[in-house]
């Protein structure tokens, strides 16, 4: 039972530089969900998806762009990175209001 | 918005004491409240998950109680030990949300039970 796997977890990038997180779940969950977490500020939401094709975003979803082109997988887009986007990344889906399930986290410094 | 706010924000205990985490949340309208577990670099593990219509969940040695009309939710950890140091976390999901099932998220409490 992989549940939802998140890759990279640990990420270097410069400034400007961009980069694609990968977030896949193979529980047929229809919602997905990306947030960062940053100490002091708990886990804010940044776009999510309610099934394939449909994203919409969350409550930071500045400098981020995402997709969902299957049920399966919800990349999470950085297009130009900054030295604020340094934080930890986490995947979430769920089947409507059930239990939510989160991947380990990608672990992002942009210097 | 709703807010969600835990206390308190890190608590040490020894071995074997039963303790109480506290949770506050502004908005009565929730769908569910869950609780999580975080390990250091880790992800998050659900650990109970309380629907509007429900009082409590137990699981082993946790029970979460919830009390919508007043807005506050508890995580009661039985005989505590010190694999259960961790940082626990509260989340709610509003039943009117405009963002999906994205659950709003407490500052979370920072437990560490000593030998």
């Amino acid at each position: 039972n992989a549940g939802v796997t998140q890759t990279p977890k640990f990420q270097v990038l410069k400034t400007g530089q961009s980069m694609t997180l990968q977030c896949a779940q193979d529980m047929n969950h229809e919602y997905m969900s990306w947030y960062r977490q940053d100490p002091g500020m708990g886990l804010r939401l940044i776009h999510y998806s309610v099934g394939a094709g449909i994203t919409d975003q969350g409550e930071v979803p500045n400098g981020y762009n995402v997709s969902r082109s299957t049920t399966e997988d919800f990349p999470l887009r950085l297009l130009s990175a900054a030295p604020s986007q340094t934080s930890v990344y986490f995947c979430a889906s769920s089947s409507g209001g059930q239990p939510q399930h989160f991947g380990d986290g990608t672990r992002l410094s942009i210097l | 918005k709703q807010e969600v706010t835990q206390i308190p924000a890190a608590l040490s205990v020894p071995e074997g004491e039963n303790l109480v985490l506290n949770c506050s949340f502004t908005d009565s309208a929730i769908y569910n409240l869950q609780w999580f577990r975080q390990d250091p670099g880790k992800g998050l593990t659900s650990l109970l998950l309380i629907q509007s219509s429900q009082r409590e969940q137990t699981s082993g040695r946790l029970n979460a109680s919830l009390d919508k009309s007043s807005g506050r939710s508890t995580l009661y950890i039985a005989a505590s030990q010190p694999g259960d140091s961790a940082t626990y976390l509260c989340a709610v999901l509003l039943q009117n949300s405009n963002s999906g099932y994205a659950l709003n998220f407490g500052k979370g409490t920072s437990l560490l039970v000593t030998p």
